[in-house]
């Protein structure tokens, strides 16, 4: 059963707390994106990676960290540095630049709320 | 820099009536993502579009991409209640870019 799967679905964390959502892929898809949705807002991308061991910042990496050191994994760690980390976080990969096109195929999501 | 705007952003329609959501760029487009979230949910693709003035359908849905590749629009036919979510249209220019989404509610 393929798929993209993130966890945990719900997080919750103290102020001053650095917290990681993990998010698996066995599609075998290249490239792999993370986007913060907060409510009536669109989706916004934080960082993104086309290949292993590479990764580009989006629109709000600020306070935001990622690692892509396999295929079917990319972490996002949420650092103490993020002013506003209350969101629902999700995980998208798509097939990449070699095979043509970005459709995103994404996780469950998780929701991350800052006490 | 490249933004992709959409409109309404909510829409309250009775079950049975048609509705419409726009999508509009700053930039001409190669491409045109339409996606679905459902209340709770991820979205989830529906349609891509590619060519200028290119229209697609699936069963109520109609799909448009403008003349231009600078615009799109989605129209459902006859709202049922599955009907229900948030609909999202992404732009592709130098990066694929999301709209704010029109979110659907229908009343049987």
């Amino acid at each position: 059963d393929g798929g993209i799967t993130q966890s945990p679905k719900y997080l919750f964390r103290k102020e001053g707390q650095n917290v990681t959502l993990s998010c698996e892929q066995n599609l075998n898809h290249d490239a792999m994106y993370w986007y913060r949705q907060d409510p009536g807002q669109g989706l916004r991308l934080i960082y993104y990676s086309q290949i292993v061991n590479d990764f580009q910042k989006g629109d709000i990496a600020e306070g935001y960290s990622v690692s892509r050191e396999k295929k079917e994994s990319f972490p996002l760690t949420v650092t103490s540095a993020q002013k506003n980390p209350t969101a629902f976080y999700l995980c998208a990969s798509s097939i990449g630049s070699s095979g043509g096109t970005d459709t995103q195929y994404f996780g469950p999501g998780t929701r991350l709320t800052v006490l | 820099g490249q933004q992709v705007m959409q409109i309404p952003q909510y829409q309250h329609v009775q079950e049975g009536e048609d509705f419409t959501t726009y999508c509009n760029s700053s930039t001409t487009l190669s491409n045109i993502q339409w996606y679905k979230q459902r209340p709770g949910g991820h979205p989830v693709f529906l349609i891509q579009l590619v060519k200028s003035g290119e229209v697609k359908k699936q069963k109520r849905l109609t799909f448009q991409f403008g003349e231009a590749k600078k615009n799109s629009s989605l129209h459902i036919t006859a709202t049922q209640t599955t009907d229900v979510g948030t609909y999202f249209c992404a732009g592709r220019g130098g990066k694929l870019i999301f709209g704010q989404g029109t979110e659907l509610s229908v009343k049987p």
